[in-house]
């Protein structure tokens, strides 16, 4: 019940085009649910995060789309740019009892140029 | 505003010995997260500590693992007696108190 589910696994898109990140929970206790990027030989860094109640959230050319019902969120970057080529990862956290992150499997994103 | 601090950042132990991992949070940040990545996956919490206390260590193994925060000073990771299977990029994460999580560069533990 604490896993979060990622996918795809990896991820090839064309410079400008839109890269889309699907991730799935199950532990309805989660609320918060941050996307973290991480290059190679880096720390994750946040990137984005939403609560539960509102569906959508923008900042700059990265989105994350929220569905409750179904307990799914996604991270759309729009006008993909070789500079994205990263590992994002999900993650899901719980403000009550288990105050930890739970992470997705990652996804390695490359942009060609 | 310096970020997270993590030394050393490579770390390379023969089995048996002994690792300890620093980590110094972002000024103002009282609470600090020790999560483990092995290679190709996704980060695994291990341990959250507020200053002198251990709040959840539900993800650190049962036996040569320990964490600490002390009152002065950086957080430690210890692993005693290092395994081949405690090969990883361990990251420690600070927060302020509220939802966000910010990463140190991690230390990547090389057991040889």
């Amino acid at each position: 019940q604490q896993q979060v589910k990622q996918s795809p696994q990896s991820l090839i898109v064309q410079k400008g085009g839109i890269s889309i990140i699907n991730c799935a929970y199950e532990n309805t206790a989660f609320d918060y649910f941050p996307w973290y990027q991480q290059f190679p030989g880096k720390g994750p860094a946040l990137l984005i995060a939403i609560r539960p109640d509102v569906s959508e959230k923008k900042e700059g050319r990265f989105t994350i789309s929220f569905n409750k019902s179904a307990k799914q969120f996604s991270l759309h970057i729009m006008d993909s740019q070789p500079g994205d080529s990263a590992t994002y990862f999900c993650a899901a956290f719980s403000s009550g009892s288990a105050r930890q992150l739970t992470f997705g499997s990652g996804t390695q994103l490359t942009v060609l140029p | 505003n310096a970020g997270v601090m993590q030394n050393p950042r490579h770390l390379v132990r023969r089995r048996g010995q002994e690792a300890r991992l620093r980590c110094s949070p972002m000024k103002g940040h009282s609470h600090v997260y020790w999560y483990r990545q092995l290679p190709e996956e996704g980060l695994k919490f291990m341990v959250y500590l507020q200053k002198e206390n251990i709040i959840d260590e539900s993800g650190m193994p049962k036996e040569r693992f320990s964490a600490e925060f002390p009152k002065e000073g950086p957080s430690i990771l210890r692993i005693q007696q290092v395994v081949r299977g405690d090969s990883a990029a361990y990251f420690c994460a600070s927060s302020p108190g509220t939802l966000e999580q910010f990463f140190g560069p991690g230390t990547r533990l090389t057991v040889l």
